[in-house]
Order: C-alpha cells, then sequence, then structure tokens
C-alpha cells in the first residue's frame, strides 16, 4: 500500500498562513498526490491534487518537491472553518489508502 | 453541493438484524468505494468497485457484502449485524483514471449495534 506520513497535529492561529507537510518517500513516478480535509461528523472533501507541478485553486495551494518525495498543503489564510483533519494521498488509480493525517487547530 | 448520498444516516440497530446501507451518485462515476472509521481513527478501505458487476475487497477484512448492479448505486449489506460493527461508514466515487480524479465522500452512515 502506498503510505504517507504526516505529523499527528498542528496548530494555526487565525487569518495566518498554514503550512501542512507530508512525506511520500516511496512515491512513484505516475502516482498524484492527493489532499483531502475531513470537518467533524462530515466526510472527507476534497481538497487539490497535483502530480509535479504546484497547484493553486480557491480553496489551498498544494507545493511539490522536486523529487516528490515530500509536498506541502498551504492554506493562505486559517480560519476556524479550516479546522479539521488534513489527509495527504498518493493515488495511483487503484486503491486508496488514509493514514492518521494531521489535525489542524485554528486559534482565534 | 451533496453528488453522493448516503442513507439512513444515523441507525441504531439490535445484534442479528440485517441491514443495507445506500449509496448512490449522480455523477456517473465508474469507481466506488466504502470506507470505514471509528471516531477520530483512520479510514480503512473494506470494499470498491470499477463499475457494474466489479467488487473487491479492500484492505481491511470487513463481514459485510457489496453489489454494483447499476452505475449509480453501490449498497452495503450486513446479513447479521453485531456490536463490533459499530462504526461509520463513508462511501465515495470517483471517475476511472489513473490517479487524476479525485473522490467524493458522502457524509456517512453512523452504525450503532445494540
Amino acid at each position: 500500500d502506498a503510505k504517507t506520513t504526516q505529523p499527528n497535529s498542528m496548530e494555526s492561529n487565525e487569518e495566518e498562513p498554514v503550512h501542512l507537510p507530508c512525506n511520500h518517500s516511496t512515491i512513484s513516478g505516475t502516482d498524484y498526490i492527493h489532499w483531502y480535509r475531513q470537518l467533524p461528523s462530515q466526510g472527507p472533501e476534497y481538497v487539490i491534487h497535483g502530480l509535479t507541478s504546484n497547484v493553486n485553486n480557491r480553496m489551498a495551494s498544494l507545493a511539490i518537491a522536486e523529487d516528490r518525495k515530500s509536498s506541502t498543503l498551504i492554506l493562505h489564510r486559517a480560519t476556524l472553518r479550516d479546522a479539521a483533519v488534513y489527509y495527504c494521498i498518493e493515488d495511483a488509480g487503484n486503491m486508496l489508502t488514509f493514514g492518521g493525517g494531521t489535525r489542524l487547530m485554528v486559534k482565534p | 453541493e451533496a453528488d453522493i448520498y448516503q442513507t439512513p444516516r444515523y441507525l441504531v440497530i439490535g445484534t442479528g438484524k440485517k441491514i443495507t446501507l445506500e449509496c448512490s451518485q449522480t455523477m456517473g462515476h465508474d469507481k466506488m468505494y466504502w470506507y470505514q472509521q471509528d471516531p477520530g481513527m483512520e479510514l480503512h478501505l473494506i470494499h470498491y468497485s470499477y463499475g457494474v458487476n466489479s467488487t473487491e475487497k479492500g484492505d481491511l477484512s470487513s463481514e459485510s457484502t457489496v453489489s454494483r448492479i447499476r452505475t449509480e448505486h453501490f449498497p452495503l449489506t450486513l446479513e447479521s449485524a453485531r456490536p463490533s460493527h459499530t462504526s461509520q461508514y463513508l462511501c465515495a466515487s470517483s471517475e476511472l483514471g489513473r490517479g487524476n480524479s479525485p473522490l467524493h465522500f458522502g457524509n456517512g452512515t453512523r452504525l450503532t449495534v445494540t
């Protein structure tokens, strides 16, 4: 199974940027990197994905290391509604394995 | 907006009952998945399907079964519910692809077996 490594938890202050790291040192050359987040009492929701280049969308930015062994999800201005568990996943188009994710706490 | 629907949202049922958790999606996605998640814990894949008449077991062994008779529908059945089946069950779907298609999740069914 493809596995990623993320810190168990992180804290941020409201209105400040947040950088959530992910290590995927065994990723193959064709696997995409996906990020999802799960708010309390909800199913996970898609945040962003990429292969090699950095990606931006309305929710976040994804910075992928040149060797693709790590990536960083960037929330440009954290809000209280961003408090959630963030999952980083390698996607080869087969079964998707979720790890423990990073629990992001946002302080007002 | 919700394009993937799970019912019921909550279910409390006695031991030994047969239950079916419903999952439907309106996006025409070929791939569908069932995950099991205990409170505060990781999601574990228990079943997936690549299309009609295709079903596979995931990386977590489960006593549940699934069927895929229609593209949009992927129900999960427990023939005889037990307290150990108490958990949250999450359904998801995605397009066929080589990793470039995001998963869309439903809001889950929280099952309690007494």
